[in-house]
């Protein structure tokens, strides 16, 4: 039973535009959550994090923001580089829980 | 550089054997989480150890099972191997263990597990 979910495989985006990465939860008594990205022949990295008592969370161009009530959360990265190609995973978990959940990944790929 | 290290990084192997998949963990990290990505699957929870005492379990099957070591590396062991068992095998490692709060997870390159 996957209790997250990352609808969207891949995702090309033109340098310079926002990408906007989507991830949905079906467990509400998730708490915390997190976004790594992942390089080929890389483990994940992590990039951002977000509480639920927040509904966004901001470091540099990356934006993380949590709609509780549909249990959906989305990483926004503006401007889109090149380096940011990648696939980016969303992980929940509950602070006092005892493992994180990930989604299957988005590979996104942003066009010089 | 994450500073996880696991060996090796490919491995290729019959149906039926066992292998040993190894973590040296960050220093100072005291928790050792293993994962299992499959094709087109998300990471999948495994096991969790802390300063040498398993913490958590997740999805692990019966016919595979760690241990971490006072020098605190961790090993995973796959026995009875099938072709499903192929995969990409993460290991991870924080200063804090699972229900004590949140902490973030570093993770290594993980290996690359074939069964032929």
């Amino acid at each position: 039973d996957q209790q997250v979910k990352q609808n969207s495989p891949s995702l090309s985006v033109q340098e310079g535009r926002i990408s906007i990465l989507n991830c949905d939860y079906t467990n509400s008594m998730f708490d915390y959550f997190l976004w790594y990205k992942k390089y080929p022949a890389e483990g994940p990295t992590f990039l951002i994090s977000i509480s639920s008592i927040k509904d966004k969370n901001e470091d540099g161009r990356f934006t993380v923001f949590l709609n509780k009530s549909a249990k959906h959360l989305s990483l926004h990265i503006v401007p889109s580089q090149p380096g940011d190609s990648a696939v980016y995973f969303c992980a929940a978990t509950r602070v006092w829980g005892n493992q994180f959940y990930f989604g299957t990944g988005t590979s996104l790929t942003v066009i010089p | 550089d994450s500073g996880v290290t696991q060996t090796p990084k490919h491995l290729i192997t019959a149906t039926g054997q066992r292998v040993t998949l190894r973590c040296s963990p960050r220093s100072g990290d005291l928790s050792v989480y293993w994962y299992q990505q499959s094709l087109d699957q998300g990471l999948q929870f495994l096991i969790q150890y802390y300063n040498g005492e398993e913490r958590a379990k997740g999805n692990i099957l019966e016919r595979f099972s760690a241990q971490q070591f006072p020098d605190l590396h961790s090993e995973l062991n796959l026995s009875s191997l099938e072709l499903g068992d192929s995969a990409l095998y993460f290991c991870a490692s924080s200063v804090l263990s699972l229900g004590v709060g949140t902490d973030t997870q570093y993770f290594g390159p993980g290996t690359r597990l074939t069964v032929l």
